[in-house]
């Protein structure tokens, strides 16, 4: 067990919905990063936040965005869903410090992924 | 931009035996980590191994070992006395180290692995 969690396990919606996926990370880490696992694009990084804010952006489409709260969980917002965001979509945290207040390893842990099915 | 190539789509090995897989990858970078994950039949993501780029020596846990090679970018793993319990798809990462513009893992295409009885 990482001590990532992700909800829900599965999720399976139609073209043109809008989903949440949620994901709360390891005690005492800042940064929380989410990647989509595709069969023909295989493990790609979204999107990084780091105590509540960006941080960096990958290919995440303009109809996708996140957020992180104050109690450090995140959430993946995914709209007008298409059959090709069908994927597993991880949510990752570490103890990445930006502060660089404290050691840290930088080592990202993963959670046990989302399941999205678009019909 | 960063490059991971993982040039073994497959592999199988006897159980009890000693298997190595191939990673190399591209950078300009000097500073980075690289990191093994395996994701067996469950899809979940599982760290198996990390390497600092800045350290020379070679990365071990248990059964599991790298071959760091940073002049030839190359970072392939070894796995001794299989088990069946290692079967599962293995991903090389990397990723710069303390960055301001923040991190990411760069993913290989990944290896399945077979562990035969």
């Amino acid at each position: 067990d990482s001590g990532v969690t992700q909800t829900p396990k599965h999720l399976i919606t139609a073209t043109g919905q809008r989903v949440t996926l949620r994901c709360s990370p390891r005690s005492g880490d800042l940064s929380v990063y989410w990647y989509q696992q595709s069969l023909d694009q295989g493990l790609q990084f979204l999107i990084q936040y780091y105590n509540g804010e960006e941080r960096a952006k990958g290919n995440i489409l303009e109809r996708f965005s996140a957020q992180q709260f104050p109690d450090l969980h995140s959430e993946l917002n995914l709209s007008s869903l298409e059959l090709g965001d069908s994927a597993l979509y991880f949510c990752a945290s570490s103890d990445e410090d930006f502060s660089y207040d404290r050691p840290s390893t930088d080592t990202q842990y993963f959670g046990p992924g989302t399941r999205l099915t678009v019909l | 931009a960063q490059t991971v190539t993982q040039s073994q789509p497959e592999m199988s090995v006897q159980e009890a035996e000693t298997v190595t897989l191939s990673c190399t990858y591209d950078t300009s970078e000097s500073n980075y980590y690289l990191f093994w994950y395996k994701q067996p039949p469950s899809r979940q993501m599982i760290l198996v191994i990390r390497q600092e780029a800045y350290k020379q020596q070679n990365a071990t846990e248990n059964r599991f070992s790298v071959n760091f090679q940073k002049a030839a970018k190359s970072f392939s793993l070894k796995i001794s006395d299989s088990q069946l319990g290692d079967t599962a798809m293995y991903f090389c990462a990397f990723m710069k180290r303390k960055v301001t513009s923040g991190s990411r893992l760069t993913f290989g295409e990944g290896t399945q692995l077979t562990v035969n009885p």
